[in-house]
């Protein structure tokens, strides 16, 4: 692959517990990206950064924070975990803010 | 209404036929982009364009900015071509992505 991991790749989790997803990179690109795909939308963008310390929210960003304070990690918290934040989570990365760029595997969250 | 709408929603094809999955967008945009996921997989870039045509082995892919509509085309269909083929362009005023819903494929033998 093109040098970028999410872990875990599945998670279960219960209703009001924080959960921490990770978004890996080998690559040194500076944009990375949180995305959620749920059926029947397209996907959308939660947060995004555009270098270390440098973060900013996307469309769905409420129930989310994220940190990045290294290059190569992006991650993703659900303060406290909804069933509606049940989906699959994809990261993305680019050298070129959203002009190209590369995506996980996707991490599949399921809140009971 | 959606700002990206795809075209089929859903699709299937025998071995050989040649496809035509279509997006069209009511927004200013900078670039198209067409992507590629398959089942419980990944998602990966295909092509993104802003003009014309470009071409990628079976892979064509077309936009009509005057239009606001894009095309992508498979020549020569394959099972393994079977997968979900999302649309998503890269609003002008925005700076950001907006994805359509996709269309899923699905190529019998």
């Amino acid at each position: 692959d093109a040098g970028i991991t999410q872990s875990p790749r599945h998670k279960v989790t219960e209703t009001g517990t924080p959960v921490t997803l990770r978004c890996h990179q080998t690559e040194n690109h500076r944009y990375m990206y949180w995305y959620r795909q749920d059926p029947g939308h397209g996907l959308r963008l939660i947060h995004y950064s555009y270098g270390v310390k440098d973060t900013d929210k996307g469309e769905v960003s409420d129930g989310y924070s994220v940190s990045r304070s290294k290059t190569e990690d992006f991650l993703l918290t659900l303060e406290s975990a909804t069933s509606s934040q049940t989906s699959v989570y994809f990261c993305a990365i680019s050298t070129q803010g959203f002009h190209g760029y590369t995506f996980g595997s996707g991490t599949r969250l399921t809140v009971v | 209404k959606n700002e990206v709408e795809q075209s089929p929603q859903n699709l299937t094809a025998q071995e050989g036929e040649f496809i035509t999955i279509n997006c069209s967008y009511s927004v200013g945009i900078s670039a198209l982009h067409w992507l590629q996921q398959h089942p419980g997989g990944g998602i990966v870039s295909l092509f993104m364009l802003s003009s014309g045509k470009k071409k990628h082995g079976r892979l064509i892919a077309t936009i009509n900015i005057q239009e606001k509509h894009s095309s992508l085309h498979i020549t020569a269909s394959h099972p393994r071509d079977s997968a979900v083929y999302i649309c998503a362009v890269l609003s002008y005023n925005t700076d950001k992505l907006i994805f359509g819903t996709g269309t899923r494929l699905q190529v019998f033998p």
